[in-house]
C-alpha cells in the first residue's frame, strides 16, 4: 500500500530534550515536506527537500532541523523543544514531475506536547 | 504570491442539507487547485482537484467544485450532506509547475447534526 509512515505519532516531552520525528514513504517520490497544524492557522510548512540531499525552509523553520540522505526518509529535528512547538505535524510526500505534480501524500500525523 | 482564504471557520448543517463550503483564491498565475479533507486523529486526504480541464470538478464521497475565474473562487458542494461528512476540509492553490509549492487556508470544520 501506497503510504507516508511517522512516528511517533503521540509524544509528551519536556523543553530542551531533543526528539526526532521519522517520516517515510514507499512511493519513490523525489518531493516530501513537514508541516505544523495548529487551530486556527491551518497548514504551515515548516521544510520541505526536493530530492536527496536538497531540503530548503518553509513558511516557519525555526528550532527546526530536517535531513535528506535517503530518498525514502525524511526525519524532522528538535534540537531543544519549547512549549510553542506544541502543534499536530504532519509530514507529506509527492512526485516531483508528472500527473500525480502537486497532489501530497499525508502521513497519518504526529502529536507531540511540550511541557 | 499564492494565497487562499476560506470563509468561515466552522459550518453547520442538518443531515441531508446541501453542504457549501467557500474557498477564494489570489494568484499571478493560472493557479491549481485542491480540496483536501481531514478526519479525526487522520491524516489530510485529497477530495478533488482542479487541473485546467473542466471546470466543474467531482470528487470523493459526492463531493463536487467549481473553478469561477471571474470570482477567483472554488467552493466546495455537496447536495445532501451525510454525518459521515464531518470532518476539517482545506482548501489549497498551488502554481501549475510541477513541484511548486502548496498554499492551505485555514480550515473549514464542517459540522452535521441529525
Amino acid at each position: 500500500e501506497a503510504q507516508v509512515t511517522q512516528n511517533p505519532r503521540y509524544l509528551i516531552t519536556v523543553t530542551g530534550k531533543k526528539l526526532t520525528v521519522t517520516c517515510s514513504q514507499n512511493m519513490n517520490h523525489e518531493y516530501m515536506s513537514w508541516y505544523r497544524q495548529d487551530p486556527g492557522l491551518g497548514l504551515r510548512q515548516i521544510y520541505y527537500s526536493m530530492n536527496v540531499e536538497v531540503t530548503d525552509k518553509g513558511d516557519v523553520p525555526e528550532g527546526y532541523k530536517v535531513s535528506r540522505k535517503e530518498k525514502r526518509n525524511f526525519p524532522l529535528i528538535l534540537e531543544s523543544p519549547s512549549p510553542n512547538q506544541t502543534s499536530l505535524y504532519f509530514c507529506a510526500s509527492r512526485d516531483h514531475l508528472g500527473a500525480g505534480a502537486n497532489v501530497l501524500t499525508f502521513g497519518a500525523g504526529s502529536r507531540l506536547t511540550v511541557l | 504570491a499564492q494565497s487562499v482564504t476560506q470563509l468561515g471557520s466552522h459550518v453547520s448543517v442538518s443531515e441531508g442539507a446541501l453542504v457549501l463550503l467557500r474557498c477564494n483564491y489570489s494568484s499571478s498565475v493560472p493557479p491549481y487547485l485542491f480540496w483536501y479533507v481531514q478526519y479525526p486523529n487522520q491524516g489530510l486526504q485529497l477530495l478533488l482537484k482542479y487541473t485546467s480541464a473542466a471546470t466543474l470538478v467531482k470528487g470523493i464521497n459526492g463531493f463536487e467544485a467549481e473553478f469561477k475565474k471571474s470570482e477567483t473562487s472554488f467552493h466546495l458542494t455537496k447536495p445532501s450532506a451525510h454525518m459521515s461528512d464531518a470532518a476539517e476540509y482545506f482548501c489549497a492553490v498551488s502554481g501549475r509547475q510541477a513541484g511548486t509549492a502548496l498554499i492551505f487556508g485555514k480550515g473549514t470544520t464542517l459540522s452535521v447534526s441529525s
